[in-house]
């Protein structure tokens, strides 16, 4: 079944900028949606089709997705930015929906 | 204001079912799909299937296939999301969220799942 890979882990400074990566075979293809958990809460969809964000997200976050790699973008990075954030998208050809292994955002 | 509100925490012991429901407000029921992730302590997130709250089609992930049954009452407006022999493994925090909506075409493609159930705790022990 399809995969999608993110790293552990990334961490960041307040005020810079935080990219986040989701790779998977032609994912510039498919539709991919990011998701931050807070520890112990729900998840929140912050980005949709790769690039779209939903009432209520802030301008700083911003999505891309090209080729074998989708990226989230978090600008002027703040400490309630640090969470764990999922990229997920939907197999067509299974019609699974596939989350990526989820990154941890540190806040340094 | 669009929720979905689930049933309380649950204890069972091995080999028994759980069923967990979820009830959403706000918005047109039968309009959208309800999707159930579980998260194990530590883990990822992980789907385990969804319902088309409009038609009651279902689809299950394979890991579940056999175990899990998700139906949903329109004169409730509410879904449900049943596992049955219960093991240790299954000790996890389950969500259902909404998707859609069902109305358009290939909506998975186009929209993530923007409204999140609060969780429910499943703790599977003897």
């Amino acid at each position: 079944s399809y995969v999608l890979t993110q790293p552990p882990s990334v961490s960041v400074a307040p005020g810079q900028t935080a990219r986040i990566t989701c790779e998977g075979i032609n994912i510039g293809n498919k539709g991919l949606h990011w998701y931050q958990q807070r520890s112990g809460q729900a998840p929140v969809l912050v980005i949709y089709y790769d690039s779209h964000r939903p009432s209520g997200i802030p301008e700083r976050f911003s999505g891309s997705n090209s080729g074998n790699t989708a990226t989230l973008t978090i600008s002027r990075v703040e400490a309630g930015d640090e969470a764990d954030y999922y990229c997920q998208l939907w197999d067509i050809t299974s019609d699974y929906l596939i989350f990526g292994g989820g990154t941890k955002l540190t806040v340094l | 204001q669009v929720q979905l509100v689930q049933s309380g925490a649950e204890v069972k012991k091995p080999g028994a079912s759980v069923k967990v429901s979820c009830k959403p407000s706000g918005y047109t029921f039968t309009a959208y799909a309800i999707n159930w992730v579980r998260q194990a302590p530590g883990q990822r997130l992980e789907w385990m299937g969804r319902i088309n709250a409009g038609n009651g089609n279902t689809k299950y992930s394979q890991k579940f296939q056999g175990r899990v049954t998700i139906t949903r009452d329109t004169s409730a407006s509410t879904a449900y999301m049943e596992l049955s022999s219960l093991r240790s493994e299954d000790t996890a925090v389950y969500f259902c969220a909404r998707h859609g909506p069902v109305g358009e075409e290939d909506y998975q493609f186009y929209y993530g799942m923007d409204v999140w159930g609060q969780g429910t705790t499943v703790t599977v022990s003897s």
